[in-house]
């Protein structure tokens, strides 16, 4: 089976950096995926890790290391458009398996 | 570009009747599809998916079915609704089955039972 651990909610602040972390304990492992789900709306890709190191797009990296099964997301220069949950789901076998997400609340 | 679609965007519904919602992908061929449904302040739960017509896997049993009539055409249907099939529904589709490749989500349709 699959258990995927986030935090339930974060708060920073305009500007600032904000680290979402992930762990995973899963029966396959085909790589790990973060996606951004605004309130009310479905979920959009934001990026996707399947070997141990770090991805950088833009504001936003994932990290990723198989052997502890840790990953995180980095979001810098955090935007009040960057308010929203985020959503950490490993890649097994066959199918996506998602963690609860983590609500970031950006103040300004 | 690809696109992907579903209907309604909200639905009400009483106890006990029946549900179709539709979900339709527009720009690729062979696509894998999957329906999801989100409980409020939970994560997705997978509960179907196909890689062809007529395959359907099942992930959670419960009262929902799906059938894929046509290649781009997936339908979540139930025969009686229950109060705890409310929730987000959202279709899927992927390329391939591969680790690489990322699921990109419809709109949604958000159910409530009454």
């Amino acid at each position: 089976g699959q258990n995927i651990d986030q935090p339930t909610e974060m708060t920073a602040t305009e500007g600032a950096i904000v680290q979402i972390n992930c762990t995973y304990q899963t029966s396959g492992f085909n790589g790990l995926f973060w996606y951004q789900q605004h309130a009310g709306e479905a979920p959009t890709f934001l990026s996707y890790n399947v070997l141990d190191g770090l991805e950088e797009k833009g504001r936003f990296s994932s990290f990723l290391s198989r052997s502890k099964g840790y990953s995180y997301l980095l979001l810098k220069e955090l935007q009040m458009k960057d308010s929203a949950s985020y959503l950490c789901a490993v890649k097994g076998d066959y199918k996506l398996s998602f963690g609860a997400g983590t609500t970031v609340t950006v103040r300004a | 570009s690809q696109t992907i679609h579903q209907w309604p965007a909200t639905l009400v519904q009483p106890v006990g009747s029946p549900l179709s919602l539709e979900c339709t992908v527009e720009g690729t061929s062979n696509p894998n599809l999957y329906w999801y449904r989100q409980a409020a302040g939970r994560g997705l739960q997978l509960l179907f998916y196909s890689v062809g017509i007529g395959q359907i896997s099942s992930e959670v049993p419960q009262n929902l079915s799906a059938s894929r009539p046509q290649d781009r055409q997936f339908i979540l249907s139930s025969k009686k609704l229950l109060l705890s099939d409310s929730g987000f529904y959202l279709c899927a589709w992927s390329a391939g089955t591969g680790g690489g490749y990322e699921q990109y989500f419809g709109p949604g349709t958000r159910l409530t039972v009454t």
